[in-house]
């Protein structure tokens, strides 16, 4: 079964960082893009960042370009999203999704989603 | 950035109804344009690709279409099941965007 898992969210102060992970089994992870979603609580579902296959291209939304970095390990079927300097305004259930296969395709798996509420 | 527009925002509709939700997209993306269904507390689930493309396992109730910049998704019989929000997504630059999502209510 193709399954994508979330971890790492969780409460922390304005300016500080948090690392999500997203543990992928049940396909060929190294053949897939990746990209991270997040919803704010009762909004819309707002794209954070891509990842291509081998890792060599990353895309981010202007929001938390600078302040983002997302990487896999495919040795691991791993997928991260490093968050610096973050803000209120970050604070959401984060997604990771695999795209069908290429980089313009939908997303076609969704994992649970993990939390992430940055507030003093 | 292309943005997305959905319309109506909220729906009422009782099962059996034929349901239509409008998107529209700020420039043309071709057919490269998706539909998800999310319900309260969990993911969204891919229901049509490329514009009209089923995604597999998807009821065939469900049915989408449209190019350039305006595109629709058809309920044809409403059902229980489908009370829920709905996005379109455009997917044809690397800055994929959503629409702000339809939500359809008794």
């Amino acid at each position: 079964e193709v399954q994508l898992s979330e971890s790492g969210g969780g409460l922390v102060q304005p300016g500080g960082s948090l690392r999500l992970s997203c543990a992928a089994s049940g396909f060929t992870f190294s053949s897939n893009v990746m990209s991270w979603v997040r919803q704010a609580p009762g909004k819309g579902l707002e794209w954070v960042s891509g990842i291509s296959g081998n890792g060599g291209s990353t895309f981010y939304a202007d929001s938390v370009k600078g302040r983002f970095t997302m990487s896999r390990d495919n040795s691991k079927s791993m997928l991260y999203l490093q968050m610096n300097s973050l803000r209120a305004e970050d604070t959401a259930v984060y997604y990771c999704a695999k795209h069908i296969k290429w980089l313009d395709d939908p997303f076609d798996i969704w994992g649970q989603g993990t939390m992430v509420t940055v507030s003093s | 950035d292309i943005q997305m527009t959905q319309s109506p925002s909220t729906l009422s509709a009782s099962v059996g109804d034929r349901v239509t939700i409008t998107c529209r997209a700020s420039q043309s993306i071709s057919s490269w344009l998706a539909w998800y269904q999310q319900k309260p507390g969990k993911a969204p689930k891919l229901l049509i690709y490329k514009a009209s493309s089923l995604e597999s396992g998807v009821p065939s109730r469900f049915s989408g279409s449209g190019s350039g910049t305006e595109f629709t998704l058809t309920i044809s019989s409403l059902q229980p099941d489908d009370f829920a929000t709905y996005y379109c997504q455009q997917y044809n630059s690397y800055s994929w965007t959503f629409g702000q999502g339809t939500k359809v209510k008794i």
